[in-house]
């Protein structure tokens, strides 16, 4: 079975600039996640999709911060403008997805590489 | 606010002895809480987890402890390998009906041949 997918697994960017960054996720998984992992702490979550809607967004800078994932497959996450501490790992994570609050293993990529100068 | 927190940052251990990484957590809400292993360049990779109703959960070489009335979690690696070289961070999700996960720092395990 196919792992989450991700790419790219590195950027550098000057600030100010604009970003996207994919994610395909395990077939079959009806959540994902995107996470920010700043150097030297846990994984934070931006955002939850179920399908194509968004379950939590209340920790994405939606100033700057934008995610999509119009036919609930793969996703699209944006910062624009880039600001120096968006330096960082940017996660995406699927779990199956049964939709009742219910707990379930999340699978991460390889994460995207960020740097911000 | 609620946070996941962790004992050590580092941890050295000999080749074959055992690992012990803490993990405190705060939310009493709490009710699911999981081990990841994260190695250089890659995203965490599931371990092994556990309810807020159980005490004790093993898998293979690994085991988790639960003690609920002090809000700690505890992972235990028998036969430290140097392929368990990583860092780790525990994790938990509440009752919240919000299923994603809040990370504690992480604890790098470095196993010493």
């Amino acid at each position: 079975e196919a792992g989450v997918a991700q790419s790219p697994r590195y950027k550098i960017i000057e600030k100010r600039q604009s970003v996207a960054f994919w994610c395909n996720p395990i077939s079959g998984h009806a959540t994902l996640y995107w996470y920010q992992q700043i150097l030297g702490q846990g994984p934070k979550l931006l955002i939850q999709f179920q399908n194509n809607g968004v379950v939590d967004d209340s920790q994405l800078p939606k100033d700057r911060f934008s995610a999509e994932r119009l036919k609930g497959v793969d996703s699209t996450l944006k910062i624009q403008p880039a600001k120096l501490e968006d330096s960082a790992v940017y996660l995406c994570a699927s779990s199956f997805g049964l939709g009742s609050g219910a707990v379930e293993t999340q699978y991460f990529g390889p994460g995207t590489r960020l740097l911000v100068l | 606010g609620e946070s996941v927190g962790l004992h050590l940052p580092t941890l050295s251990v000999q080749e074959g002895d055992n690992s012990i990484i803490n993990c405190a957590y705060s939310n009493s809400a709490s009710d699911y809480f999981i081990w990841y292993k994260q190695e250089s360049g890659k995203g965490p990779q599931f371990i092994i987890d556990i309810r807020s109703n159980m005490d004790k959960r093993q898998g293979q070489r690994v085991t988790v402890l639960l003690n609920k009335t002090v809000k700690h979690l505890s992972l235990q690696i028998a036969a430290t390998q140097p392929g368990d070289s990583a860092v780790y961070f525990c994790a938990e999700t509440g009752r919240t009906g919000r299923r994603a996960l809040t990370f504690g720092s992480g604890t790098r395990l470095q196993v010493q041949p």
